[in-house]
């Protein structure tokens, strides 16, 4: 299985700004992915992480509002941009390795926006 | 649209009891069905993973089961633990990869000592 690690853990941040989380595995990957997970609620797939092109945005997500990058295949970045209180959720990062079609989760970012 | 449902929401049980965890879903056409655990301020720990063409896997004390057909899986504990207490998620992988996981809201389990 796959090690994945994500910064920061939590973070409070102000209605407007904006915040990158970072995701880190220990091993090359196939596919890595970004869900957000609302209070109360199940985990939705934001987009599928592309290394090295364009991200692949679900319905509903925006590249403007959570632009990802995945500069190798073991790092991705999601931007959570002009945040609004309705966008405090758990964000989580997952990867797909090269030996099974199990997913694997990181811990998640909680974030609060006030 | 694939839509996942976990029954019950919330389930609490004595120490030692066996219990059945279900999950439903809408689209038979499925890749996978994953099943997680989520603790409080922690990420999702991967329990079992069930192919399309498989009926069921066991991990120690768990047993999922699949029946694509009737669109339901069972997620089986055997003798739980209060250690078992957790928020457990069903997830489909739908049809052309795993990639896209469909969740469910899952069942908050609690077992009591």
């Amino acid at each position: 299985s796959a090690v994945i690690s994500q910064k920061p853990s939590r973070d409070i941040c102000q209605r407007g700004t904006s915040l990158t989380i970072q995701c880190q595995v220990d091993s090359q990957v196939t596919m890595m992915f970004w869900y957000r997970q609302q209070p109360g609620q199940s985990l939705t797939l934001i987009a599928t992480a592309n290394q090295g092109s364009e991200a692949t945005y679900e319905s509903g997500f925006v590249i403007d509002k959570f632009p990802i990058s995945r500069p190798n295949l073991t790092f991705s970045t999601l931007t959570v941009s002009n945040m609004s209180p309705e966008d405090s959720s758990i964000y989580l990062c997952s990867v797909v390795g090269y030996s099974s079609y199990e997913q694997y989760f990181g811990p998640g970012t909680r974030l609060t926006v006030t | 649209k694939q839509e996942v449902t976990q029954i019950p929401a919330a389930l609490s049980v004595p120490e030692g009891e066996n219990l059945v965890l279900n999950c439903s879903f809408t689209d038979s056409a499925i890749y996978n069905l994953q099943w997680f655990r989520q603790d409080p301020g922690k990420g999702l720990t991967s329990l079992l993973l069930i192919q399309s063409s498989q009926r069921e896997q066991t991990s120690g004390r768990l047993n999922a089961s699949l029946d694509k057909s009737s669109g339901r899986s069972t997620l089986y504990i055997a003798a739980s633990q209060p250690g078992d207490s957790a928020t457990y998620l069903c997830a489909v992988g739908t049809q052309g990869g795993s990639e896209k996981l469909v969740f469910g809201k899952g069942t908050k389990l609690t077992v009591n000592p």
